[in-house]
């Protein structure tokens, strides 16, 4: 079975600070791995994904993520805040690679961000 | 083009009572996924659909769920009896089928359920 752990359920961060959500996984496989951001009121989106092409990936909004196999990590990190950036953000590992999609997602908790002024 | 939208955004019912949820995917979409999150948890999958064929229904919890896809369009998610612990925000999602796209999952705004 899959599981996906993200450290720390509330990040806060000053704007134009350094962003930095941690995600690790677990998988008798190799992953998918994505990272999803929700905004209030809103449905997910997907900020990236990594499909064991680079291990570097970048995303919108400036977000870049880094696959680390050696530590099971795939943590999200942007240089800059901005305000627009305060959501939540869910990192999700894939149990179907090479299925019929990769829809069925096993999901973190979820890191709520901050962005003060 | 319209994205994944869903019905009711959000519902208050008592227990005992049946709700349905329902989930109209992007046109085109052969995948649909229905996820749920329970308040304070992770969001989990519930099942998904191959046009009108359930494809994977292992995160169903119970028979109290009864999930649809008619024609291989919108689907429905039932639950009959609600319980408290059924409380949650259930999300539907939909992707084309790989080969056809990216495989990226497209997620609905979701559907609050309050039991009482």
């Amino acid at each position: 079975a899959q599981s996906v752990t993200q450290l720390g359920s509330h990040v806060s961060v000053s704007e134009g600070a350094l962003v930095l959500l941690r995600c690790n996984y677990s998988s008798s496989v190799p992953p998918y791995l994505f990272w999803y951001v929700q905004y209030p009121n809103q449905g997910l989106q997907l900020l990236l994904k990594y499909t064991s092409a680079a291990t570097l990936v970048k995303g919108i909004n400036g977000f870049e993520a880094e696959f680390k196999k050696s530590e099971t990590s795939f943590h999200l990190t942007k240089p800059s805040a901005h305000m627009s950036d305060a959501a939540e953000y869910f990192c999700a590992v894939s149990d179907n690679a090479g299925g019929t999609s990769y829809g069925k997602l096993t999901f973190g908790q979820g890191t709520i961000l901050t962005v003060h002024p | 083009e319209a994205g994944v939208t869903q019905f009711p955004s959000h519902s208050v019912i008592e227990k005992g009572q049946t709700v349905t949820l329902r989930c109209d995917p992007i046109s085109g979409h052969d995948n649909l996924y229905w996820y749920r999150r329970v308040m304070g948890k992770e969001i989990k999958f519930l099942l998904h659909f191959v046009k009108e064929s359930k494809q994977d229904e292992s995160g169903m919890p119970n028979n109290r769920f009864l999930a649809e896809r008619t024609g291989g369009t919108y689907s429905t998610l039932k639950v009959q009896p609600a319980e408290l612990e059924d409380s949650g925000v259930y999300f539907c999602a939909s992707s084309q089928l790989q080969g056809k796209g990216t495989g990226e999952l497209f997620f609905g705004e979701g559907s609050r359920l309050t039991v009482l």
